[in-house]
């Protein structure tokens, strides 16, 4: 099966700095690769996603990377500020013709922006 | 976003007792549903994929009959912990998407303690 890895476990960065995550997956059969944010007793949230056709993708401060020959992805947030401070998460997964997708997570990343 | 309803949010219960989660798709049919269990600090772990209509498919190490799983309509799975025991205590989280694959909508989670 599907098997995760996620670093660093933990980031601390200064406001208005950049925090990177990086994860590698195993299975070359993976076509999704979604980010969440979770935020302590709540679910989590869809941050960015990006799919195995394409390389990069961006919304505003937020970028994730994806090399498909490495099996690697990463999560990139510019311009931090002290409300992205929570346990970020990647996942993969190969997604299911009957909706929806088995998600595979990384061990997630608590980020800690400070003042 | 789609809408995914998870009831109740919280639980606290006996050991031995049995205890039953409810997980909705509000606005959408979901065919596929899929359960996932967190320890604190740690990330999500699959359970189960439920299936409509049909039994649930079950990770490695879960038990099916200790985690009963029932998908009876198409935006209804309900995840049954049976016989629950301290070790038990987890946050409990489903989620569920539209054919074709694409984003996971999640449910709020359950926090079950068992005493």
């Amino acid at each position: 099966g599907e098997n995760v890895e996620q670093h660093p476990s933990t980031l601390s960065v200064q406001e208005g700095d950049s925090a990177v995550i990086k994860c590698t997956y195993s299975d070359s059969a993976s076509n999704y690769f979604p980010w969440y944010k979770q935020e302590l007793g709540k679910r989590p949230q869809l941050i960015i996603d990006i799919r195995s056709n394409v390389g990069e993708k961006k919304d505003q401060r937020i970028a994730v990377t994806l090399n498909k020959t490495a099996k690697h992805f990463s999560l990139h947030i510019t311009e931090t500020q002290p409300e992205d401070s929570a346990v970020y998460f990647c996942a993969a997964s190969r997604g299911v013709t009957g909706g929806g997708n088995k998600l595979t997570f990384g061990t997630g990343t608590q980020l800690k922006v400070e003042l | 976003g789609a809408v995914v309803s998870q009831h109740p949010s919280r639980v606290i219960c006996k050991s031995g007792t049995s205890v039953k989660i409810e997980c909705r798709s509000l606005d959408f049919q979901a065919t596929t549903m899929f359960w996932y269990r967190q320890f604190p600090k740690q990330s999500l772990m699959l359970m189960a994929t439920s299936n409509e209509g049909s039994k649930a498919t079950y990770e490695q190490g879960v038990e099916k009959d200790k985690f009963l799983i029932n998908h009876a309509s198409l935006t209804l799975s309900t995840l049954t912990v049976t016989s629950a025991h301290p070790e038990d205590s987890s946050f409990y989280i489903c989620s569920a998407g539209r054919v074709g694959g694409g984003e996971a909508f999640f449910g709020q989670g359950t926090r079950l303690t068992v005493v």
